[in-house]
């Protein structure tokens, strides 16, 4: 079936150390997204690819850290520079042009001990 | 800056009911509108798009309504079903290209109970 899987589904960080989170498409989507979810605060963009080799900082990029070397694939780095990094990561798809539905992989709550 | 309303945020009706809800935004010069929905601690499921030059789109037992010059959409949901209990967030896209700045709204917790 064809879609998006994100992992791990969760993931528990001590203070100072960075993580990574993977996100992979098998929908052949140019276009990738990382989303932040926080209670209260609805979906905030941190980074987009809309091709291989190119990304560009979304609201809250400050911390994070992508890289777009496959058409597939697009990892999210958490790095011990983002300030409050506890929160559920949401990674989304588009294919280029067809009115740019959006779709969503199950997330990856971060957990920062 | 687009701002994106949904009303009410939370929402509680019995099994079988019709129930709408309401997404409402600031800048009417949109590309398009998703609904979407999402379970606890899951990822958001797309229900409905909207092109800015459609007026609704249905699929099942949803139908979504879009009106620019107002700054508005409604998802309807009939015959409800506790099935249906879940957050349900609208987003609409600006830039005039599929690839503009998508802005989300808060969501709606709608629970159905039999």
């Amino acid at each position: 079936d064809g879609g998006i899987t994100q992992s791990p589904k969760y993931l528990f960080r001590k203070e100072g150390q960075n993580v990574t989170l993977s996100c992979e498409q098998n929908l052949n989507h140019d276009a990738m997204y990382w989303y932040r979810q926080d209670p209260g605060q609805g979906l905030r963009l941190i980074y987009y690819s809309q091709i291989v080799n190119d990304f560009q900082k979304g609201d809250i990029a400050e911390g994070y850290s992508v890289s777009r070397e496959k058409k597939e694939s697009f990892p999210l780095t958490v790095t011990s520079a983002q300030k409050n990094p506890t929160a559920f990561y949401l990674c989304a798809s588009s294919i280029a042009g067809g009115g740019g539905e959006l779709f969503f992989g199950e997330g990856s709550r971060l957990t920062v001990l | 800056k687009q701002e994106v309303t949904q009303i009410p945020a939370a929402l509680s009706v019995p099994e079988g009911e019709n129930l709408v809800l309401n997404c409402s935004f600031t800048d009417s010069a949109i590309y398009n509108l998703q609904w979407f929905r999402q379970d606890p601690g899951k990822g958001l499921t797309s229900l409905l798009l909207i092109q800015s030059s459609q007026r609704e789109q249905t699929s099942g037992r949803l139908n979504a309504s879009l009106d620019k010059s107002s700054g508005r959409s409604t998802l309807y949901i009939a015959a409800s079903q506790p099935g249906d209990s879940a957050t349900y967030l609208c987003a609409v896209r600006t830039g005039g290209t599929s690839y503009g700045k998508l802005t989300f709204g808060q969501g709606t917790i709608l629970t159905v109970h039999p």
